[in-house]
């Protein structure tokens, strides 16, 4: 079954932070994150295990908990730089390797 | 050169025409997968595949077909195409070593007329 993410779009100015949620009604392994530009391939952001962890570069981050079956990613101080759509990929088990997509958060970054 | 080549990039064609996407990567691994994106659907598999001798089907296989050639190239046959076909596709790869992303083609922007 599809995660759901939320919020489906959002408008930030330059400098605003964004929070992006991914939701599953089935337990999960992990949690990958990628950001797709209008017309362009995704891009691997990040991945998050089962355990709870949390991961982050530049001003990027993610937590997954386990027991919510729960995904958020972080984006403080945006920059113009990170508007696309953002996409979660859940796996329920380990070496699936198997993702299901959420539906995509689109994010505009505004001068 | 990229890393996971699909070609065409580009195609329009018209119902019940035979359609063959192809995929091919440089990244040496062994896994690779078909994904339709649809506005608002997000990205949808359609096969994929672990190795040559193993293809599986995903949530949404009717209508389509595939071939694992060699490790390298992954194709993607739509035998007789309709219009609610029409969708950007795209090809990925990953490694089966651990917990690996996948990495994505450009994608074809398929069109039937």
């Amino acid at each position: 079954q599809q995660p759901v993410q939320s919020p489906q779009a959002v408008i930030l100015r330059e400098g605003e932070d964004a929070v992006i949620n991914c939701s599953s009604s089935k337990a999960l392994y992990s949690v990958h994150w990628y950001r797709q530009k209008h017309g362009e391939a995704p891009v691997f952001l990040m991945i998050l295990l089962k355990g709870g962890e949390q991961k982050g570069h530049d001003k990027i981050s993610a937590s997954f908990n386990e027991k919510k079956q729960q995904s958020s990613l972080y984006l403080t101080a945006s920059q113009l730089s990170y508007s696309g759509t953002y996409f979660c990929g859940t796996e329920n088990a380990q070496g699936a390797q198997k993702l299901v997509f959420g539906q995509g958060t689109r994010l505009t970054i505004n001068p | 050169d990229a890393d996971v080549t699909q070609t065409p990039r580009n195609r329009i064609t018209k119902t019940g025409k035979r359609i063959m996407l192809e995929c091919s990567q440089t990244k040496g691994h062994d896994r690779m997968y078909w994904y339709r994106q649809d506005p608002g659907l997000g990205l949808r598999l359609i096969y994929y595949s672990f190795d040559v001798k193993d293809i599986n089907k995903g949530e949404i296989s009717d209508g389509y077909s595939v071939s694992r050639q060699a490790q390298a190239k992954f194709s993607l046959s739509l035998e007789s195409a309709i219009p609610n076909q029409t969708a950007l596709y795209f090809c990925a790869t990953s490694d089966p070593s651990g917990d690996q992303p996948q990495h994505f083609g450009d994608g074809t922007r398929l069109s039937i007329l």
